[in-house]
């Protein structure tokens, strides 16, 4: 079945510093990649949509020149959290889709924690 | 604009009991609707899914039935087991299979005792 690749899986970083989150779509091809930011016991909320080849649309709220999305081919996406602080600690998750796919497949998660 | 509920959380079963974590949505035209389960650490799994309505997904002794009439996408089992401990999501899209975006629900926990 599809599978998503999502790397680190766990990240502690210094404030100030960027972060880098790898998500590669391993056996098809995902025209669109989903980036998700999760609280604790809290619901996913979408941060930003990207295709292939364009630039991320990004939900109301979210700042697009401190979460950087890339998604430069059909397997690769990523998310930068440029000067990374506390308040960005949290669990982020990436979703890939396809017309392929029939379907959204889910990344494992990466846990940030900036202290 | 376009939106879940779900029943507050946490749930706490026995082993063997009956699951139901219930689920509506708000939308326009003809949503498809799913059920994802998320275990501790982890990303998303798709559980099961309905993209018309009276269809009826189902996986893993789960099952939801899409009720346009009343906007609902409830999920049962019939005999939970402790390993089903992990926290579900209701969601919606309104373009499947073409990029749109997911919907989510807040959530439900639910934790199943020996």
């Amino acid at each position: 079945g599809a599978v998503v690749s999502q790397h680190p899986s766990r990240v502690i970083c210094k404030s100030g510093t960027s972060v880098k989150i790898e998500c590669r779509s391993l056996d098809f091809q995902a025209t669109t990649m989903f980036w998700y930011r999760q609280f604790p016991k809290k619901s996913l909320m979408l941060m930003a949509t990207s295709n292939e080849g364009s630039k991320a649309t990004y939900e109301q709220g979210v700042e697009k020149d401190k979460f950087l999305i890339n998604h430069a081919s059909l397997t690769l996406s990523t998310l930068t959290v440029t000067s990374a602080h506390p308040e960005d600690s949290s669990f982020y998750i990436c979703s890939a889709s396809s017309a392929d796919n029939y379907g959204y497949t889910f990344g494992s998660g990466t846990r940030l924690t900036v202290v | 604009g376009d939106s879940v509920t779900q029943m507050e959380g946490p749930v706490t079963l026995s082993e063997e009991a009956f699951l139901t974590i219930n689920c509506t949505y708000t939308a326009t035209g003809y949503p498809s609707l799913f059920w994802y389960v998320q275990y501790p650490g982890e990303g998303l799994q798709l559980l099961l899914k309905a993209t018309k309505a009276d269809d009826k997904g189902s996986n893993k002794g789960f099952e939801a039935t899409y009720r346009k009439e009343t906007t609902s996408f409830h999920l049962e089992k019939g005999s939970v087991q402790v390993s089903d401990s992990a926290v579900y999501f209701c969601a919606l899209t309104k373009i499947y299979n073409q990029g749109g975006k997911l919907i989510f629900g807040q959530g439900t926990e639910l934790s199943v005792k020996p």
